[in-house]
């Protein structure tokens, strides 16, 4: 198995830019699909990034995903912070036969 | 669509509780259904997999311990808990997976595992 390793925390003014990385612990990062979650507090994760870069319908293109295969890492951006972008941010992936999360970030908008 | 778990509470170590994971608007069977679970305060944890054809994956954490299954007549997930731990208390949520994306998640149910 591998882990996914994120910031403790980040935080920014409204307005401004954000990026949260995910870095693989093992294996290729661009080897498995990479997701992206936001979760507010009392409520369930909602996915905001799939497949590395892919955006659901209804997040708005202030939400970006990326893949570094010379760090082996995931990234999130987060532009034109709002106050509403305040919340824990999971990245996941998986392997074979199973899933794993990185360790969370949580974005405060200043 | 919709997820709602049932079947949490509070459980002293070394017992045993069953979660049920009902859908409304889905078809449960039908879908690649796990169990994600987030302690208190801790991020999120990957626990179960059941794919449609009937494969179940676990977390090294809970294997041989929690048991994932499904009752097709009743289209409902399960996830049975035995020999519970303190470490075990947490959220559990029920999420539908596509393609490796947990796209549909329940509201969860409180598992409290104490003495």
């Amino acid at each position: 198995n591998f882990m996914l390793t994120q910031p403790h925390s980040v935080s920014e003014s409204p307005g401004k830019t954000v990026t949260i990385s995910c870095t693989r612990s093992r294996g290729n990062i661009a080897s498995n699909y990479v997701q992206w979650y936001q979760q507010r507090p009392g409520s369930a994760p909602t996915t905001v990034i799939f497949d590395d870069d892919q955006r659901p319908s209804g997040v708005p293109d202030r939400f970006s995903g990326s893949i570094d295969s010379s760090s082996n890492s995931a990234s999130l951006t987060i532009s034109g912070l709002k106050t509403e972008d305040e919340a824990d941010y999971y990245c996941q992936s998986h392997d074979s036969s199973s899933y794993v999360f990185g360790t969370g970030t949580k974005v405060t908008v200043l | 669509e919709q997820l709602v778990e049932t079947g949490g509470g509070l459980m002293q170590p070394g017992g045993s509780l069953r979660l049920s994971c009902e859908g409304s608007g889905l078809i449960v069977s039908s879908n690649y259904m796990n169990w994600v679970r987030q302690a208190p305060g801790k991020g999120l944890e990957w626990v179960s997999v059941l794919y449609h054809g009937g494969s179940t994956y676990y977390a090294d954490s809970v294997k041989g311990r929690f048991t994932i299954s499904r009752d097709e007549s009743k289209d409902t997930l399960f996830l049975q808990m035995n020999r519970l731990r303190v470490d075990d208390t947490a959220v559990y949520y029920c999420v539908r997976s596509r393609f490796n994306t947990f796209d549909l998640w329940g509201r969860g149910t409180l598992v409290t595992v104490s003495s």
